[in-house]
């Protein structure tokens, strides 16, 4: 099955400590994307890569850092530097020049 | 700046009743533009997009949306809702140009309770 794929889905972790999140995908795309998502606030864009090897901040990249060595992946780590880092995390990705994303299933994380 | 917007929070809706979720946008160009619906707890999922051609589109799960670009609108409907139809719909809109590729702008969510 084509698809993305996002793990854990819950992940807790007590504050000061930085947590990866990973996002994987076998639809041979290029583009790859994190999102942020609080209630009431729709989707804000975390961090996105066009390419492999390269990426560049959205909205909110402030406390978060990311990778992109291979095509099927893009972590996504949360540093105790993000002051709220509590939320749900969407992945997506989209081939070039569509502008379609399609989403993975998402990780809730709880900082306590 | 593209942004987007979606005047209802919250909609209640019979089941069997017709459904029309509203998207107002703001784009310099012509834009992209999708509608997406997300069930608690999970990702989302396209319904429908808008590139260019014929303004009403056809979607999955029996939605349509139709653009208006007189109104710079692009609301949701389907004409008779089913309980699994309660979920959040999201509006998007994303451009063609190099500045704004995959940047998409999301609405703030409208989160439709369907009633028996």
């Amino acid at each position: 099955d084509g698809g993305i794929t996002q793990s854990p889905k819950y992940l807790f972790r007590k504050e000061g400590q930085n947590v990866t999140l990973s996002c994987e995908q076998n639809l041979n795309h290029d583009a790859m994307y994190w999102y942020r998502q609080d209630p009431g606030q729709g989707l804000r864009l975390i961090y996105y890569s066009q390419i492999v090897n390269d990426f560049q901040k959205g909205d909110i990249a402030e406390g978060y850092s990311v990778s992109r060595e291979k095509k099927e992946s893009f972590p996504l780590t949360v540093t105790s530097a993000q002051k709220n880092p509590t939320a749900f995390y969407l992945c997506a990705s989209g081939s070039s020049g569509t502008d379609t994303q399609y989403f993975g299933p998402g990780t809730r994380l709880t900082v306590l | 700046a593209q942004s987007v917007t979606q005047p209802d929070i919250h909609i209640t809706v019979s089941e069997g009743a017709s459904l029309e979720l509203r998207c107002n946008y703001s784009y310099g160009a012509t834009p992209y533009l999708f509608w997406y619906v997300q069930s608690p707890g999970q990702g989302l999922q396209l319904l429908l997009k808008y590139f260019s051609g014929d303004t009403l589109v056809q979607g999955i799960k029996g939605f349509e949306a139709e653009f208006k670009r007189s109104q710079s609108s692009f609301n949701l409907r389907k004409p008779s809702v089913h309980w699994s139809d309660a979920a959040e719909y999201f509006c998007a809109v994303g451009g063609g140009s190099t500045d704004s590729w995959g940047k998409f702008q999301f609405g703030a969510g409208t989160q439709v309770v369907v009633t028996p």
